[in-house]
């Protein structure tokens, strides 16, 4: 099993362009999330979705955040327009079932800068 | 609402000792999990045990085991034979037993000196 996979492992961009970062979860895992890590505020969860449907987005901090699952294997999170305020870790991180004592599977993020 | 704390910023061990990060968390609920999280440098967040909260039996797993205090609301992590792959930010998690959002500690630096 190869893992979460996250592209790319590092982005580089100018303000105001559009950023997309991309995660395959591991196979068979009904869950996926998008997280953000920053220094200031940690581990923030953004959007989590359960059989590509979108369960709950309030973390996504602004409508400049959008977040797609369009099949099992594959989900974008979309920035547009970038600030570099959102230069951060992006990670993805994936999970076998419903059972909640069931850990999160994470990729190694997608470090995100913007100038 | 939740909260997880991890009050040390920094831990350093001598290779081979035995180190424990702390980790606290204020809840309301009888139904939850907790979880410590292993981030090496490499970013990748590793997880490293996890404790049901009705189960009054400490976790362990290898060198790794819980004190798990549930009246206290303390979950501590004990590594023991300390090695030099250790060193890494070790976080503390809670979840609800309702929901998938995780509650995240700020993180412990570990060090292992050789």
């Amino acid at each position: 099993d190869a893992g979460v996979i996250q592209s790319p492992r590092h982005e580089v961009t100018e303000m105001g362009q559009e950023v997309t970062l991309r995660c395959k979860p591991i196979s068979g895992h009904d869950y996926l999330f998008w997280y953000r890590q920053t220094m200031m505020r940690g581990l923030e969860l953004l959007i989590y979705f359960n059989n590509n449907v979108p369960i709950d987005d309030s973390g996504m901090p602004e409508d400049r955040f959008s977040a797609k699952m369009p099949n099992a294997s594959f989900s974008t999170l979309k920035i547009q327009p970038s600030e570099p305020r959102d230069s951060a870790v992006y990670f993805c991180a994936s999970s076998p079932s419903p059972r909640f004592n069931s850990p999160l599977h994470f990729g190694n993020g997608t470090r995100l800068t913007v100038t | 609402a939740q909260t997880v704390t991890q009050s040390q910023p920094e831990m350093s061990v001598q290779e081979a000792e035995t180190v424990t990060l702390s980790c606290t968390y204020d809840t309301s609920e009888s139904d939850y999990y907790l979880f410590w999280y292993k981030q090496p440098p490499s970013r990748q967040m590793i997880l490293v045990i996890r404790q049901e909260a009705y189960k009054q039996q400490n976790a362990t797993e290898n060198r790794f085991s819980v004190n798990f205090q549930k009246a206290a609301k303390s979950f501590s992590l004990k590594i023991s034979d300390s090695q030099l792959g250790d060193a890494a930010m070790y976080f503390c998690a809670y979840r609800r037993g309702s929901n998938y959002q995780l509650i995240w500690g700020a993180g412990t630096k570990l060090i292992i000196k050789p």
